[in-house]
């Protein structure tokens, strides 16, 4: 049964330092999504991403955030400076259309030291 | 903005036992997912409804639209049912997020 995979599973970086999530979404699906979930939390919306673009945002996904898709398969998450606050778990999901159901990734655990 | 809560927070059950989890949301949706975490932090989506019912095994989940209000339920529960069940919400109006409660840790005893 095909799956959304994340890399790494888990990353430990410094304050300050970048990093760059990522993320294989089913193969046909057209919809992308970034989740966050700081330990002891509920689950984020970070950002929606469809047709090369962002279609949907929210107040976290500031400007030290952006996502890319590079190629054909992969979804990246970058985020610039690190700071603290951005340890939590990072679940990337897709969906074939607007609507349907998100199917989520194992997650990549962030930890910032 | 959509406000979505679920009831209780921990439920500790014995195996064999019906389970019934409770989502209540704020505003209108177009659709209601429920998800199931597991200690090791995955996700797997149970459910998406917008209306009546829906089972897969011994899961069973429903949705009142009138009421804003959604129930999971668990038919002879099994300790491997253990996990953090979520619902998370989409609001009407073409948004695409998510928006999700704060789960509700199941523990079923042998």
């Amino acid at each position: 049964e095909p799956e959304v995979t994340q890399t790494p599973s888990h990353q430990v970086t410094q304050m300050g330092q970048e990093v760059i999530l990522r993320c294989v979404p089913i193969s046909n699906h057209l919809y992308f999504y970034w989740y966050r979930q700081i330990l002891g939390q509920k689950v984020e919306f970070l950002v929606s991403f469809y047709n090369n673009e962002i279609s949907e945002k929210s107040e976290i996904f500031d400007d030290q955030f952006s996502v890319e898709r590079p190629d054909g398969s992969n979804f990246t998450l970058k985020i610039r400076s690190t700071k603290l606050e951005d340890s939590a778990m990072y679940f990337c999901a897709s969906s074939f259309n607007r609507g349907t159901e998100q199917y989520f990734g194992p997650g990549t655990r962030l930890t910032v030291t | 903005k959509n406000e979505v809560e679920q009831s209780p927070q921990n439920l500790t059950a014995q195996e064999g036992e019906f389970i019934t989890i409770n989502c209540s949301y704020s505003v209108g949706i177009s659709a209601l997912h429920w998800l199931q975490q597991h200690p090791g932090g995955g996700i797997v989506s149970l459910f998406m409804l917008s209306s009546g019912k829906k089972k897969h095994g011994r899961l069973i989940a429903t949705i009142n639209i009138q009421e804003k209000h959604s129930s999971l339920h668990i038919t002879a529960s099994h300790p491997r049912d253990s996990a953090v069940y979520i619902c998370a919400a989409i609001s009407q109006g073409g948004s695409e997020k998510l928006v999700f409660g704060k789960g509700t840790k199941l523990t079923v005893n042998p």
